[in-house]
């Protein structure tokens, strides 16, 4: 079945970049996202990328796939003391249900 | 992107007693609505897909005479917590997609349920 991993945690100051890297296990996914939970809130789809492409770049956000390696990762330019919150990447097909990692919890140090 | 209101935002009942989650589509036309469920420090779990006019599909492990999902519109659905127990405590976020979200899920703010 699907697999979707991600580590725990990671910390970082106020304007560096943040990197949370993602790996999944299932090739014939479509689509890849990434979504940012603040406590007692809902998911928020920051970014997407298309299993055919290998960066997509959004502001602060770069998505880098590397679909041989089902590596992906989640760049954030200028970390900013609101980023801090958990980041889930999820995989899946147009339309199905997504699978989802267990989300890195990123804190931010002023 | 599309917005998906759900409510109530946190809810406290006693043990016994049913607890309806509303959600909806406020911009778009959801032929398709996720339930989740979330555990403190957790992921999401998938709890059921419902697709508008259809009978739920339930995940493995998931009791659907206890978790009753409604999808009679395609910019509402319900998730009724039946004969709720105290393990029945949780995080749950619906979300939608449709043809218009070009099958993307967007997703509600979530239900904080505690069962005491």
């Amino acid at each position: 079945g699907e697999d979707v991993e991600q580590s725990l945690f990671l910390s970082v100051r106020e304007g560096d970049s943040s990197v949370i890297n993602c790996t999944y296990t299932d090739s014939s996914s479509t689509y890849l996202y990434w979504y940012k939970q603040e406590p007692g809130a809902g998911l928020q789809l920051l970014t997407y990328i298309f299993s055919n492409m290998d960066m997509k770049q959004d502001q602060r956000l770069t998505v880098l796939l590397n679909k041989k390696d089902k590596h992906l990762s989640l760049r954030i330019a200028d970390t900013q003391t609101g980023d801090s919150a958990i980041y889930f990447c999820a995989e899946g097909t147009a339309g199905n249900k997504l699978t989802f990692g267990g989300g890195t919890r990123v804190l931010v140090k002023p | 992107g599309a917005v998906v209101s759900q409510h109530p935002s946190w809810v406290i009942c006693k043990s016994g007693t049913s607890v309806k989650i509303e959600c909806r589509s406020l911009d778009f036309q959801a032929t398709t609505m996720f339930w989740y469920r979330q555990f403190p420090k957790q992921s999401l779990m998938l709890m059921a897909t419902s697709n508008e006019g259809s009978k739920a599909t339930y995940e493995q492990g998931v009791e659907k005479d206890k978790f009753l999902i409604n999808h009679a519109s395609l910019t509402l659905s319900t998730l009724t917590v039946t004969s709720a127990h105290p393990e029945d405590s949780s995080f749950y976020i619906c979300s939608g997609t449709g043809s218009s979200t070009n099958e993307k899920l967007f997703f509600g703010s979530g239900t904080q349920l505690s069962v005491l």
